[in-house]
């Protein structure tokens, strides 16, 4: 089975802040992406890479830059963290090729005071 | 650029059936995908079309008709667990998703 797996469940910080978010999969895939989701917007994606050191910027990147160091580690971070960035952050993994799946993480609540 | 329409609740009974209707409008199309996601967890892989027709799995099945740029997911013999969101998805481009909004489910006694 696909893990993927988010450094923390829950996260509080206050603005300003560098915020680091990780995630690892153990699949060896390509793909990672990280999304946010709000309630009445649903997913959206902030960034997304295809290939260690590569990265592409998603719908909302505003605000926010990754790393991606190794295959199986994709970094979301938060340069200045403000209150409009409270929310349920997702990671997702998934091979190449059509009709592959994603694979979500558990999530992180993240919470800026 | 991708458009995805559901509706935002569906109630249902438990042991009924319910169908959650999804609407997308695509540059080009490369299949659609449908996720479950219990409230506080991730979403969760369900089912993937790319051909039109109906593919069964079990109690949960999926449509697709292309032309008509329609998708809906059909839950057979309710059970209270499938209290859920359902979310409809296609790929982009480039190996992104656009997700929909999604429909929540409650299933009641």
């Amino acid at each position: 089975d696909v893990k993927v797996t988010q450094s923390s469940r829950y996260l509080v910080k206050r603005t300003g802040e560098k915020v680091f978010l990780e995630c690892v999969q153990d699949m060896d895939h390509e793909n990672m992406f990280w999304y946010r989701q709000d309630p009445g917007l649903g997913l959206r994606l902030i960034y997304f890479s295809y290939d260690v050191k590569m990265k592409e910027k998603g719908d909302i990147p505003e605000g926010y830059s990754v790393s991606r160091e190794k295959k199986e580690r994709f970094s979301l971070i938060l340069e200045s963290a403000s209150t409009n960035q409270t929310s349920m952050y997702l990671c997702a993994s998934r091979p190449q090729g059509p009709g592959q799946p994603q694979h979500f993480g558990d999530g992180t609540r993240l919470s800026i005071l | 650029g991708q458009n995805i329409d559901q509706p935002t609740e569906m109630t249902a009974t438990e042991g009924a059936i319910v169908q959650i209707n999804c609407t997308y409008q695509t540059s080009g199309f490369n299949g659609l995908f449908w996720y479950q996601q219990h409230a506080g967890e991730a979403p969760t892989f369900l089912s993937y079309n790319v051909l039109d027709g109906l593919e069964e799995k079990g109690r949960f099945s999926s449509f697709l008709s292309r032309s008509k740029g329609y998708s809906y997911l059909l839950l057979k013999e309710l059970q209270m667990k499938d209290s859920a969101s359902y979310l409809c998805a296609v790929p982009t481009g480039f190996q992104k998703l656009v997700f929909g909004t999604g429909t929540r489910l409650l299933v009641s006694p």
